[in-house]
């Protein structure tokens, strides 16, 4: 049964910084894996989606990497923001049944 | 346009109410679902529907009852529910149900069950 952690549960740095998420899962037999992003008690917005076959995608200030054979994938966030202040969740699509099963998210924390 | 609408944003209910919650996308998007989060939770896959016909149901209560009218429109009528129903319900929507694509999702419909 495929499991998703992220690690750590929580995250608190200065404005500015470079920081790295962690997401890892069991099962490397995955379809996918996406990086969403929740604000308080609103929905999420996806970041970015990384194929299998891709190794990692970016978006503007986001870069998410895959290791499938390792069943780890890192959200790198470059000059972080007070406005990235959000929990970050990841979830995986398995090639079985292609639903997402989610990590527990990584509550982030941007102080100025 | 990539949005995803849901009403009411928050709602209150007895336990003897019934009410419905709505979601409506135009990305012409083919596969629906409905996700229950509670407070520091992931999302928790409810239904699935796929080209308007219900694909996956989570072993969900019957007193939630989805309908999918047409492939823009996703309700979820309520029924009699339970104080631990109380919970963000969230709307998301694909292009198709097996495509890989990411889910849009919606804000959600914030519900407390009294």
């Amino acid at each position: 049964k495929q499991e998703v952690t992220q690690i750590p549960a929580a995250l608190s740095v200065p404005e500015g910084e470079n920081l790295v998420l962690n997401c890892s899962f069991t099962d490397s037999a995955i379809y996918n894996l996406q990086w969403f992003r929740q604000d308080p008690g609103k929905g999420l917005t996806s970041l970015l989606l990384i194929q299998s076959s891709q190794r990692e995608q970016t978006s503007g200030r986001l870069n998410a990497s895959l290791d499938k054979s390792s069943g780890r994938s890192t959200l790198y966030i470059a000059a972080s923001q007070p406005g990235d202040s959000a929990t970050y969740l990841c979830a995986v699509t398995p090639d079985s049944n292609y639903q997402l099963i989610w990590g527990a998210g990584t509550k982030l924390i941007i102080k100025p | 346009d990539t949005e995803v609408t849901q009403t009411p944003k928050h709602l209150v209910m007895g336990m003897t109410n019934k009410k419905s919650l709505k979601c409506e996308q135009h990305m012409g998007h083919r596969a629906m679902y409905w996700y229950k989060q509670k407070a520091k939770k992931p999302p928790e896959l409810m239904f699935v529907y796929s080209y308007e016909k219900l694909s996956i149901n989570e072993s969900v209560p019957s007193r939630f009852s989805p309908e999918c009218p047409n492939s823009s429109l996703l309700n979820l009528h309520l029924h009699a529910l339970q104080p631990e129903d109380s919970a963000l319900y969230l709307c998301a929507s694909q292009a198709h149900l097996a495509g890989g694509e990411t889910q849009y999702f919606g804000p959600g419909t914030r519900l407390l069950v009294l």
